[in-house]
């Protein structure tokens, strides 16, 4: 059991290039969540992913997109990368336990010049 | 400010000493749980207490509940260097179980 997977782990962009970071879990859950970490701000949710087929906004989602490829897939996109969106950003998924508990994935961490 | 903030946000204590961070929240709450990230990690799950519960033990661990205060207590007994991390205590709340994560508490353990 890997848990929850995402590549890349490092990558540097140029202000208005774009790229999509991706997120797998074998754990069988249906929910997944991604999250942008920075310092002083701990964890804002971005997007998620209540089941299969279905995305909602989270607390900053302007300038990503998401999509929910399959149960065990949640990619998040930026279309024109901005310096704001330097951060690192972790992917999360949860199960069918009413209680929520989430398992994340080990980062990625952008850069955006 | 944001919901699920941890007070102290940095904490330096001696191995074998007790370690305490507490979080505040402003919601009512289905469940708090406390998470830890060692540098450079993605975010691993201690331990969840109900909003039910006033107490509840794992290990070294014991977290606590005040839902009349809106705040909780993670108490990390006999410390050792391996404990240093961030910790973060996260709100769950609502029908569809919103996670809102406070800003951490960072914790160094001195050998």
């Amino acid at each position: 059991n890997a848990g929850v997977t995402q590549t890349p782990k490092f990558q540097v962009l140029k202000t208005g290039q774009s790229m999509t970071l991706q997120c797998a879990q074998d754990m069988n859950h249906n929910s997944m969540y991604w999250y942008r970490q920075d310092p002083g701000m701990g964890l804002r949710l971005i997007y998620y992913s209540a089941s299969e087929g279905t995305t909602d906004k989270g607390e900053v989602p302007n300038g990503y997109n998401v999509s929910r490829l399959n149960k065990r897939e949640f990619s998040l996109r930026l279309e024109s990368a901005a310096p704001s969106q330097t951060s690192v950003y972790f992917c999360a998924s949860s199960g069918q336990s009413s209680y929520n508990e989430q398992f994340f994935g080990p980062g990625t961490r952008l850069t955006v010049l | 400010s944001q919901q699920g903030e941890e007070d102290p946000q940095a904490l330096s204590i001696q191995e074998g000493e007790n370690a305490t961070m507490n979080c505040s929240y402003k919601t009512s709450i289905n469940n708090l749980q406390w998470y830890r990230q060692n540098s450079g990690r993605g975010l691993v799950h201690l331990i969840l207490i109900r909003s039910n519960e006033r107490e509840k033990h794992s290990g070294r661990l014991r977290v606590t509940l005040d839902t009349s205060k809106k705040s909780s207590s993670l108490l990390i007994t006999a410390s050792r260097a391996a404990d240093t991390a961030s910790y973060f205590c996260a709100s769950i709340s609502g029908g569809y179980q919103k996670v809102t994560f406070g800003i951490g508490t960072k914790l160094q353990v001195i050998p």
